[in-house]
């Protein structure tokens, strides 16, 4: 199956911070997808993007499919930020990855 | 309009009883998925259904067994629960390999 990884694993920010969560696969896939988990355990969609970049509100998110990596930005931080963000792709089915645990104080 | 709903949100149960949970989705995706997720939270694949066809089953005891009986629905049985069956139960659906969305979880507690 595909392998797929993200890093950092833990993060703790700052309200108000900047920070990047990446996600290497280790093959072609047909879709790559963010999802945060908040602390309630909701899984919710953040971005459909398997090639380029897209934004919404704070959050963006870039694919480069060629290099096999999807980055997240997410700018200004709130405390509702914080949960799990998981990484998933596509091939014959979907992998994910282990999730970068993202803890914003206030 | 809920898209993706599975019911009962929590289950305690004692060693050994048998549980359903249910999943309904009304995107009008042909595949639904079972996954599991852990207290460590790896969210691992169990079963996937396209059109009522099962199409990913992996290494799961054969106490779980999942049933569609249409492409809406996909309904997860477990026989003879176990403490390590305690987890996180997401149902998913998604149109072939398009974008995935998930149900709101099921979690089981097995005492």
């Amino acid at each position: 199956g595909i392998q797929v990884e993200q890093s950092p694993p833990d993060l703790i920010l700052q309200e108000g911070a900047n920070s990047t969560l990446r996600c290497n696969f280790s093959d072609s896939v047909n879709n790559l997808q963010w999802f945060h988990q908040n602390p309630w355990g909701q899984l919710i969609n953040l971005f459909y993007i398997p090639s380029g970049t897209k934004q919404n509100g704070r959050l963006s998110a870039t694919t480069v499919a060629t290099e096999r990596y999807s980055l997240l930005y997410i700018s200004s931080s709130q405390t509702t930020d914080s949960g799990v963000y998981f990484c998933a792709v596509n091939g014959n089915q979907f992998y994910f990855g282990t999730g970068t645990s993202l803890t914003v104080i206030p | 309009d809920t898209a993706v709903s599975q019911t009962p949100k929590y289950l305690v149960t004692q060693m050994g009883n048998d549980k359903s949970i249910k999943c309904e989705q009304n995107l009008g995706h042909d595949t639904m998925y079972w996954y599991k997720q852990d207290s460590k939270k790896f969210l691992k694949i169990m079963f996937s259904y396209n059109n009522k066809e099962l199409i990913i089953n992996e290494t799961v005891p054969n106490r779980f067994s999942p049933k569609s009986p249409d492409k809406a629905h996909l309904n997860l049985h477990i026989n003879s629960l176990e403490l390590g069956d305690s987890a996180v139960y997401f149902c998913a659906s998604s149109q072939l390999a398009g974008e995935l969305f998930f149900g709101e979880g099921s979690r089981l507690t097995v005492l």
